[in-house]
């Protein structure tokens, strides 16, 4: 079985700042690492994902998380974060094998400051 | 594409009283998923299908829970006798295989 956790329920920082948000997880098998977010009264909407290969992913709205298996990590970097970045960000983590749910993190709200 | 559909987005209902979302997933794909999603947690797997099969349901489907999926394109989540601990988001997703699930912009239940 896996699980997520992510160290910081909330984050505030000012725009145009830089921004980290931390996940860390725990498996007995390799697996697939996701990062989504979640705008107030939506669905989710995948960020990025590492499945293999290089460990720097980068996404979409300029994120980008790099993996770290020996730390058990996947933290989500922005280098400068704007007012539209405010919203729920979970990380998530899925076996190899395809045939099991995404397991996601409680979630850290980033609230960006003007 | 038009992407996952969720309906009703909202639905207010009294304890004991049954419920019943349906979802859309996008049309070409052949899994889809069930995640409840309570405040300030993240969404937690209910259960999934592959085409109209069930494969897999979480402990947290109780038997006052029922999906279905009967040709294997839209799904049905009914909650019978619904109580307030029910209160949630309810989130569908879709996938072609093992592929990206895209999610849809869930229902949210509250139980009066």
């Amino acid at each position: 079985a896996q699980s997520v956790t992510q160290l910081d329920s909330q984050v505030p920082v000012f725009e145009e700042a830089p921004v980290e948000l931390r996940c860390n997880y725990s498996s007995s098998v390799s697996v697939y690492l996701f990062w989504y977010v979640q705008y107030p009264n939506q669905g989710l909407q995948l960020l990025l994902k590492y499945l293999s290969g290089s460990t720097l992913v980068k996404g979409i709205n300029g994120f980008e998380a790099e993996f770290n298996k020996s730390q058990t990590s996947f933290h989500l970097r922005k280098p400068s974060v704007h007012i539209s970045d405010t919203a729920e960000y979970f990380c998530a983590v899925r076996d190899f094998s395809g045939n099991t749910p995404l397991v996601f993190g409680k979630g850290t709200r980033l609230s960006v400051i003007a | 594409d038009t992407g996952v559909s969720q309906d009703p987005r909202h639905k207010i209902t009294k304890r004991g009283q049954n419920v019943t979302f349906r979802c859309d997933p996008i049309s070409e794909h052949n899994r889809l998923y069930w995640y409840r999603q309570t405040l300030g947690q993240g969404p937690e797997f209910l259960t999934y299908f592959q085409n109209e099969a069930q494969l897999e349901k979480s402990r947290l489907l109780s038997d006052r829970f029922s999906a279905e999926r009967p040709k294997g394109s839209f799904s049905t989540l009914e909650i019978q006798r619904t109580e307030q601990g029910d209160s949630a988001m309810y989130l569908c997703a879709s996938s072609w295989g093992q592929n990206e699930q895209f999610f849809g912009p869930g229902t949210r239940l509250t139980v009066l």
